[in-house]
């Protein structure tokens, strides 16, 4: 079974509008951290936001907010006031097992986001 | 965070042949990965590079088609042996930095075209 699915495989939006992308993932482990990263044309990965599962509030960095909903296994990225440059893949990642557990993250397949002017 | 620099960001080669990648850290880190992301594709893990010993390959990477170094804390090499058009493919160095948040950074990758 898939650890991570993100389901929207191409998203559009409107130059400062926000836009949500999806992420759930799938785990037993009740330690884990939830990662997202930003994947431009250039091919660089690029780190945004990260969330422990026992972090009490949504991370956020600027304008990328993590929607951690833990009992229904969901860690949407909400990009605010969207810009031309935030044109990109996007992917959701999951490590497993806490501090000391597996350093080695799953990947989902990723969403394309499209910013229009 | 860790800034993470490989070498060459690009290539074109002829099948056959084979091709180096470096990857450098300006830290000192314990964990050092190879991914490969085919087009279209995510990420995939070939191996673990482990410092002054074998790497640890993933299921259906060998040592023989992408050996790996790693000669200390902060540099790993990887070679694509024997190389066919179906190894075309972003090339990634990740590393983590062991303590909070245990982030995983990503070098800028190395595009490979077989030709």
């Amino acid at each position: 079974a898939q650890k991570i699915t993100q389901t929207q495989p191409g998203m559009f939006v409107q130059e400062k509008e926000a836009v949500t992308l999806d992420c759930t993932y799938d785990t037993s482990d009740p330690s884990y951290g939830l990662f997202w990263y930003k994947q431009p044309s250039s091919g660089e990965m690029i780190f945004l936001i990260y969330q422990g599962s026992y972090d009490q509030q949504n991370a956020t960095e600027g304008r990328y907010s993590l929607n951690f909903q833990k009992a229904r296994k969901s860690a949407n990225l909400v990009i605010s006031a969207s810009q031309l440059g935030d044109s990109a893949m996007y992917f959701c990642a999951m490590r497993e097992g806490g501090t000391g557990g597996s350093y080695i993250p799953t990947f989902g397949r990723g969403t394309s986001l499209i910013v229009h002017p | 965070s860790a800034v993470i620099s490989q070498k060459p960001s690009r290539d074109i080669c002829q099948r056959g042949t084979s091709l180096t990648i470096q990857c450098q850290v300006d830290s000192q880190v314990t964990m050092m990965f190879w991914y490969r992301q085919q087009p279209g594709q995510s990420l995939t893990l070939i191996a673990t590079a482990n410092q002054g010993s074998e790497a640890t390959y993933e299921s259906g990477f060998v040592i023989d088609k992408f050996p790996i170094s790693r000669p200390n804390l902060t540099f790993s090499t990887l070679t694509v042996s024997n190389m066919s058009p179906e190894d075309s493919s972003i090339y990634l160095c990740s590393v983590v930095a062991v303590g909070f948040q245990e982030t995983q950074y990503f070098g800028p990758g190395t595009r490979l075209l077989v030709l």
